[in-house]
C-alpha cells in the first residue's frame, strides 16, 4: 500500500516557468520532507515540514504543509536546468518516528 | 562535513557469489537503513537497524542479510546473488525522528 501519492509521475518543462509537485496522503503524518535525487547520486534532503500550515522558502522553491498534516506540495518559481532531478516526498507517520514513508518520487526535467 | 560512505559506486558479481556491501557514516546516528531503488518502484526498505547490533526487517528482506558490529558500520550482505538482485542499494543514517543522509549508492550488476 502506497501511503504517501506523488504528482505528476512525470514533469518536462522549460525555463523559466514555475511548477508544483504534489503529496497527498489519507493518513496523517507526524512531519513530512523534501529530497532531491539527481542521477546516480542518493537522495539529498531539502527540507522537513512539521507544523500544519507551514510555509518554508528556500531561494525559488516553496514547501508547504497542509493544514491537517496529510499532504505537502513544493512549488518552484522560474524553474533552471540545475533544477533538474527527482523529487521524493517521506514523512514519519504518527507513532512511528524510526523509518519513513516514500512516495515514488516527481521526475522533473527542466529543459533550456 | 558529515558523510554517509558507501564502500563501491560499481559492482559485478556473479551469480550465486556472495555479496557484501559497506556503509559507514560520521555524524554518531542511531538509525541506519539500507535501500534499493528500481525504476517505478521506489525506494525500497531492505533492512535497517536502530543500535549496534539490533536488525529489524524492511519491506523485502528476503535474500538479504544485514550486520552492525559498530554504530557507524552496517552491512548489507547478499547471500547467494541473483539477477533479481540487480539493482541501485542506498544506504541511509539518520538521528532518531530527522531526515535521512544518504550515501552516493552502489549500483550492482549480477551475471
Amino acid at each position: 500500500t502506497q501511503l504517501l501519492e506523488q504528482s505528476p509521475q512525470f514533469l518536462s518543462i522549460q525555463e523559466g516557468e514555475n511548477l508544483t509537485v504534489y503529496c497527498n496522503s489519507s493518513s496523517v503524518f507526524s512531519s513530512l520532507q523534501w529530497y532531491r535525487q539527481e542521477p546516480g547520486e542518493g537522495p539529498v534532503l531539502l527540507v522537513t515540514v512539521v507544523t500544519g500550515g507551514e510555509v518554508k522558502k528556500l531561494k525559488r522553491l516553496t514547501f508547504q504543509f497542509g493544514d491537517a498534516r496529510k499532504d505537502s506540495s513544493l512549488h518552484i518559481t522560474a524553474a533552471q536546468p540545475g533544477d533538474t532531478g527527482l523529487y521524493l516526498c517521506a514523512g514519519y507517520n504518527a507513532g512511528n518516528n524510526r523509518k519513513l514513508i516514500w512516495g515514488l518520487g516527481t521526475s522533473l526535467a527542466v529543459n533550456p | 562535513d558529515v558523510k554517509v560512505t558507501q564502500s563501491s559506486r560499481y559492482l559485478v558479481k556473479r551469480t550465486g557469489e556472495k555479496v557484501f556491501l559497506e556503509c559507514v557514516q560520521d555524524m554518531d546516528h542511531e538509525n541506519m537503513f539500507w535501500y534499493r531503488q528500481d525504476p517505478g518502484l521506489g525506494l525500497r526498505l531492505i533492512y535497517f537497524s536502530y543500535d549496534v547490533k539490533m536488525k529489524e526487517k524492511g519491506d523485502i528482506p528476503e535474500g538479504y542479510s544485514v550486520s552492525r558490529e559498530k554504530k557507524e558500520r552496517f552491512s548489507l550482505i547478499l547471500e547467494s546473488a541473483s539477477t533479481n538482485q540487480t539493482s541501485m542499494y542506498l544506504c541511509a543514517s539518520s538521528p532518531l525522528n530527522y531526515g535521512y543522509t544518504f550515501g552516493s549508492g552502489t549500483r550492482l550488476t549480477v551475471v
